[in-house]
């Protein structure tokens, strides 16, 4: 079964860091496109960050500098290294793996999200 | 970057009733744009890819349509399920998100 597992999330103070774990079964990691989106409590939705199958990254301007994707492919893990933390970045975190075509991209599969709170 | 604005922000409805909502680009995307349902306390879902496929195991009620500006996800009949907040999105420059359509039962 195709499924991804987040992990990491709690309670940091303004400035600190924090670092994300997805976990993904039935499906390699390396081999897609995988995002994290975000959701701030009552809102709509974010995107946070994409690192490519090549191994490419790019982020949203809101995070730019201060957040970092990376994968282990031996782990078959995504995760999000958040330093610099702002009381706007509190939301759940979503990874999400996507399909690609031709031109398009899309996010088909969604973890369960993992709860990240900003908060002195 | 672009902007998606959806309409209406939200709205009430009955069983059976067709449902249309629309998203609209701040500049042309082409054909990606990209639908999902998000239930309370949920991850969101792919409804619809690239404007109109229909994402694998979705319902054929659901349907999409549009290219460039205007885009449009058509519910034909509303079913129990359904009542939940929908979600275009583009990925043409970046990913962007509207800010979602609350479809609640009337």
């Amino acid at each position: 079964e195709v499924q991804l597992v987040e992990s990491g999330g709690g309670l940091v103070q303004p400035g600190g860091s924090l670092r994300l774990s997805c976990a993904a079964s039935g499906f390699s990691v390396s081999s897609n496109y995988m995002s994290w989106v975000r959701q701030a409590p009552g809102r709509g939705l974010e995107w946070v960050s994409v690192i490519y199958s090549g191994g490419s990254t790019y982020y949203a301007d809101s995070v730019k500098g201060r957040f970092t994707i990376s994968r282990d492919n031996s782990k078959n893990t995504l995760y999000l290294q958040m330093n610099s933390l702002r009381a706007e970045d509190t939301a759940v975190y979503y990874c999400a793996k996507m399909i690609v075509g031709a031109g398009y991209d899309a996010f088909d599969i969604w973890g369960q999200g993992t709860m990240v709170t900003v908060s002195s | 970057d672009i902007q998606m604005t959806q309409s209406p922000s939200s709205l009430s409805a009955s069983v059976g009733d067709r449902v249309i909502i629309t998203c609209r680009a701040s500049q042309s995307i082409s054909s990606y744009l990209n639908w999902y349902q998000q239930r309370p306390g949920k991850a969101p879902k792919l409804l619809i890819y690239d404007a109109s496929s229909l994402q694998s195991g979705v319902p054929s009620r659901f349907s999409g349509s549009g290219s460039g500006t205007d885009f449009t996800l058509t519910i034909s009949s509303l079913q129990p399920e359904d009542f939940a907040t929908y979600y275009c999105q583009q990925s043409h420059i970046a990913r962007t998100f509207g800010q979602g359509t609350k479809v609640e039962i009337k």
